[in-house]
């Protein structure tokens, strides 16, 4: 199984200000055929299922609000929020989409500073 | 709009067998899509479980292929979970998904349902 990790488990940001989430595939999530990174980024509000926010490492889900960028290639992968609003407090997984089982992340818990 | 609800019992036994079933609506299971199936103990991270393509193709977590099975009802439109010998590891909060292909491989679960909680106990 490729072991995702991210990093940290848990982050407190005022509002407007930047957030970084890291995440790390144990083994390279990137395709060479098509030079794409299987990596997807979910953010999870309580009592709701997970959103998709960003596949392809890099690529915003349709209606996802552009303060959500994603980047990173092989192992080694960053979800930025550039101006944090308080809609955003929320748990972020990443999860890969290489080979199956296609594992998550353990979380990283997003709050108000 | 895609539309996914998951149904089952609440309360397992510990060694029974857990069914969920997973209604699709909005959207034909026999669409070129993967489906699948996610849980979540209270308080804890996701798990991806298994998935399945409407030709019966499956593919499941090593962790749980030898207690688990995924199918698809195309009648019903619905996709279905049985994981046997269950334990109290095993309550969580059940979800089925959607996987979204962009035409390039599986890319992500693009639709969720809002899940279902099962808990193993006597």
């Amino acid at each position: 199984d490729i072991v995702m990790t991210q990093s940290p488990d848990s982050l407190a940001v005022s509002l407007g200000e930047r957030a970084t989430i890291n995440c790390k595939s144990s083994l390279s999530v990137l395709y060479n055929s098509n030079n794409k990174n299987y990596l997807a980024w979910y953010q999870q509000k309580p009592g709701q299922p997970p959103k998709l926010l960003i596949y392809w490492a890099s690529t915003r889900e349709s209606g996802v609000p552009d303060r959500f960028s994603g980047s990173g290639s092989g192992t080694d992968f960053t979800l930025t929020i550039s101006s944090l609003q308080a809609a955003d407090v929320a748990v972020y997984y990443c999860q890969q989409y290489y080979s199956p089982p296609y594992t998550f992340g353990q979380g990283t818990k997003l709050e108000i500073k | 709009q895609v539309i996914l609800q998951e149904s089952g019992p609440g309360l397992v036994t510990p060694s029974g067998t857990l069914s969920l079933t997973c209604a699709v609506s909005g959207d034909s299971i026999t669409t070129p899509h993967w489906w699948t199936w996610v849980r979540q103990p209270p308080g804890q991270g996701l798990e991806w479980i298994g998935e399945i393509y409407h030709s019966g193709t499956t593919n499941y977590s090593p962790s749980l292929k030898s207690r688990v099975t995924i199918s698809v009802d195309k009648s019903n439109n619905q996709l279905s979970l049985k994981l046997n010998s269950v334990t109290a590891a095993d309550t969580a909060v059940y979800y089925c998904g959607r996987e979204v292909d962009m035409g390039d491989g599986t890319v992500g679960i693009d639709c969720w349902g809002q899940g279902t909680l099962v808990i193993v106990s006597s």
